[in-house]
């Protein structure tokens, strides 16, 4: 079945490391997106990309990075930079003719 | 910059009764889309409906129906029928367009509403 895989659904890391979350699609989409989402509130784009080796920051990018060497991975770096990065992540892709993105499960990261 | 308003932080219906989520918008583009998309407790983004804004009827999918009011710059989310399985946050969302006017299906999320379904 095509679709958007996120591992792990939840993450644990102590304060002051870098941890890297997982995208991967088989839906053959060009573009890809990460997100945020804090308790209570609504998704806030951190980057996307719409080709490989492509990408760009969106809302919140400070703290973050990403690479886009595959068309169908884009991890997400949260960075020890990143103030507060305790929060759900959701990747999420679209193809170049369509409207509708289609997201992942998510990754639930607590970081203490 | 554009901006997604969602009025109503928590509505409550009856099982089989309808119920309207809010929403609005602003924005100084002349194309753009709205979506709506259902987030319940496992977190997944379920996709539900679509309005361009260009389009001059109404988009409905089943048992939703998006009451776009361009003038009023609102896009309602209705949803007839309601069942136990329709509890969960709502959003409304709208699709930006770049600085060449064309669009990268980046969305700007508002925040929110939590619909639960009585029995």
């Amino acid at each position: 079945d095509g679709g958007i895989t996120q591992s792990p659904k939840y993450l644990f890391r102590k304060e002051g490391q870098n941890v890297t979350l997982s995208c991967e699609q088989n839906l053959n989409h060009d573009a890809m997106y990460w997100y945020r989402q804090d308790p209570g509130q609504g998704l806030r784009l951190i980057y996307y990309s719409q080709i490989v080796n492509d990408f760009q920051k969106g809302d919140i990018a400070e703290g973050y990075s990403v690479s886009r060497e595959k068309k169908e991975s884009f991890p997400l770096t949260v960075t020890s930079a990143q103030k507060n990065p305790t929060a759900f992540y959701l990747c999420a892709s679209k193809s170049g003719d369509s409207y509708e993105q289609y997201f992942g499960p998510g990754t639930r990261l607590t970081v203490t | 910059a554009q901006k997604i308003t969602q009025t109503q932080p928590g509505m409550f219906v009856q099982e089989k009764e309808a119920v309207t989520l809010d929403c609005t918008y602003d924005t100084s583009d002349q194309s753009y889309g709205l979506f709506w998309y259902k987030q319940p407790s496992s977190g997944e983004m379920i996709f539900l409906i679509y309005q361009g804004s260009y389009d001059e009827q109404n988009a409905t999918e089943g048992r939703y129906s998006l009451n776009f009011q361009k003038a009023r710059k609102s896009a309602n989310l209705v949803i007839s029928a309601s069942q136990l399985g329709d509890s969960a946050m709502y959003f409304c969302a709208m699709r930006e367009l770049d600085a060449g006017g064309t669009s990268y299906g980046k969305l700007t999320f508002g925040q929110g509403t939590i619909l639960t379904v009585h029995p």
